[in-house]
């Protein structure tokens, strides 16, 4: 099974909500990430997860804030978000970096559209 | 960082033509991956390529990692076919991170 699946589908939410965006994969990977793309943008790396613990964080406002509660779960709670943060945001997953008997192959799921009013 | 750049920008193709894809890097690569991003935004795995020659139905991918290029070939090309195309590499230097960088992308459409 190579999929990874995301919750909600589209989300539109005003500038006070707070809100989650929900990512599960159940390919045995312990590697999972969360993209921006902009319109007509290529996606943009925010987080790495990495053995359920956050490895890097691209320096994204602390309006954004991740969570890895286990091995196959990736959220993103999002809290006062301006306009611009409209988007779609992409989970994706792969292996652990240099495990010996495997690859970064990073696989996607389909995507959250969230828009802010 | 690694620099990534892929050409064309925007290609328009006939029906049933053939097409290759460029996408060219600046560094070194752990890993080199080819997506194809539907008009609903799904980010499609077609090839994990960091060297050599892969092929899936119609299409094919080439990487010569000592020369920092690889190609992506579509041929017979469908409607279907129509979407972004883009190149992400892993560079091999810095901090071991799992970081992909993405080119911009080539945008195909396929007209019947």
């Amino acid at each position: 099974d190579t999929e990874v699946t995301q919750t909600p589908k589209h989300l539109v939410m005003g500038m006070t909500n707070k809100k989650s965006l929900k990512c599960e994969q159940h390919m045995g990977h312990r590697a999972m990430y969360w993209y921006k793309q902009k319109a007509k943008k290529p996606p943009e790396l925010m987080f790495v997860y990495s053995y359920e613990k956050l490895s890097i964080n691209e320096s994204v406002p602390s309006r954004f804030s991740p969570e890895c509660p286990n091995s196959s779960l990736l959220n993103l709670h999002l809290h006062a978000l301006q306009p611009e943060d409209s988007a779609l945001y992409l989970c994706a997953s792969s292996h652990p970096y240099k495990l010996p008997t495997s690859r970064n192959e990073q696989f996607f799921g389909p995507g959250t559209r969230l828009t802010v009013l | 960082g690694i620099q990534v750049e892929q050409s064309p920008p925007d290609l328009i193709l006939q029906e049933g033509a053939n097409s290759t894809l460029r996408c060219n890097f600046s560094d070194s690569v752990n890993n080199l991956q080819w997506f194809h991003q539907n008009p609903w935004g799904q980010l499609i795995n077609l090839f994990y390529i960091p060297s050599g020659t892969k092929q899936n139905g119609r299409l094919s991918a080439t990487t010569v990692a000592t020369e920092r290029y690889s190609l992506l070939y579509i041929s017979s090309s469908q409607t279907t076919d129509s979407g972004v195309y883009f190149c992400a590499v892993e560079p091999q230097s810095g901090a071991g991170s799992y970081q992909l960088t993405f080119g911009k992308g080539t945008k195909l459409s396929v007209i019947p």
